[in-house]
């Protein structure tokens, strides 16, 4: 069965800061990846995804991961923080491009 | 870009009524829809799958006569929360997957309380 896990529950950054994001999932075969965001009273957007090819995967709004298959993890980076990104990050695996499972949740808070 | 409507966006029930939650696809058909149920500080959880013109295909755990979902067209998924009761108190989120792209997009969500 697929599984995701975000160790940190709530993390907290100064801005300008770099930020690192864990993700660990479980799966049988090589998993679709996803981070998505959640900002209060809005949808989920997607951030980035990845299915194949370069590990190194470019998002939005500044955003990447890198998919590492030794280690099932993968985590989401920004190198400079903006008191924007505040808002909830959920690590999403699936068998495709839906059907996918959820991660806990991280909150990001962004210190002035 | 592609955009998922929920309506209401909250609702306020008493215990015992029913509740419906609208989820469209304003600009594109989707074959399939999602519904996820978030609690504070929680995860989504899935609860059913459901595709155009047939029967949703429910999560485990998942009470199929509570929680009646009707995919009618390709735009348009209902969830009905019959005989709500106080935990059913959540945030319903749905997501479409558009049928020419195979993207997932999400809604906004729907908070319910139930009274």
């Amino acid at each position: 069965a697929q599984s995701v896990t975000q160790p940190d529950i709530h993390i907290t950054v100064s801005e300008g800061a770099s930020l690192e994001l864990r993700c660990n999932y479980s799966y049988g075969a090589t998993p679709y990846l996803f981070w998505y965001v959640q900002s209060p009273g809005q949808g989920l957007q997607l951030l980035l995804k990845y299915f194949s090819g370069d590990t190194l995967v470019q998002g939005i709004k500044g955003f990447e991961a890198e998919f590492k298959r030794s280690q099932s993890s993968f985590n989401l980076r920004k190198p400079s923080v903006h008191w924007s990104d505040a808002a909830e990050y959920f690590c999403a695996v699936g068998p495709t491009n839906n059907d996918m499972r959820f991660g806990a949740g991280t909150r990001l808070t962004v210190k002035p | 870009g592609a955009v998922v409507s929920q309506h209401p966006s909250w609702v306020i029930c008493k215990s015992g009524t029913s509740v419906k939650i609208e989820c469209r696809s304003l600009d594109f058909q989707a074959t399939t829809m999602f519904w996820y149920r978030q609690f504070p500080k929680q995860s989504l959880m899935l609860m059913a799958t459901s595709n155009e013109g047939s029967k949703a295909t429910y999560e485990q755990g998942v009470e199929k006569d509570k929680f009646l979902i009707n995919h009618a067209s390709l735009t348009l998924s209902t969830l009905t929360v019959t005989s709500a009761h106080p935990e059913d108190s959540s945030f319903y989120i749905c997501s479409a997957t558009d049928r020419l792209s195979y993207e997932q997009y999400f809604g906004p969500g729907t908070r319910l309380t139930v009274t």
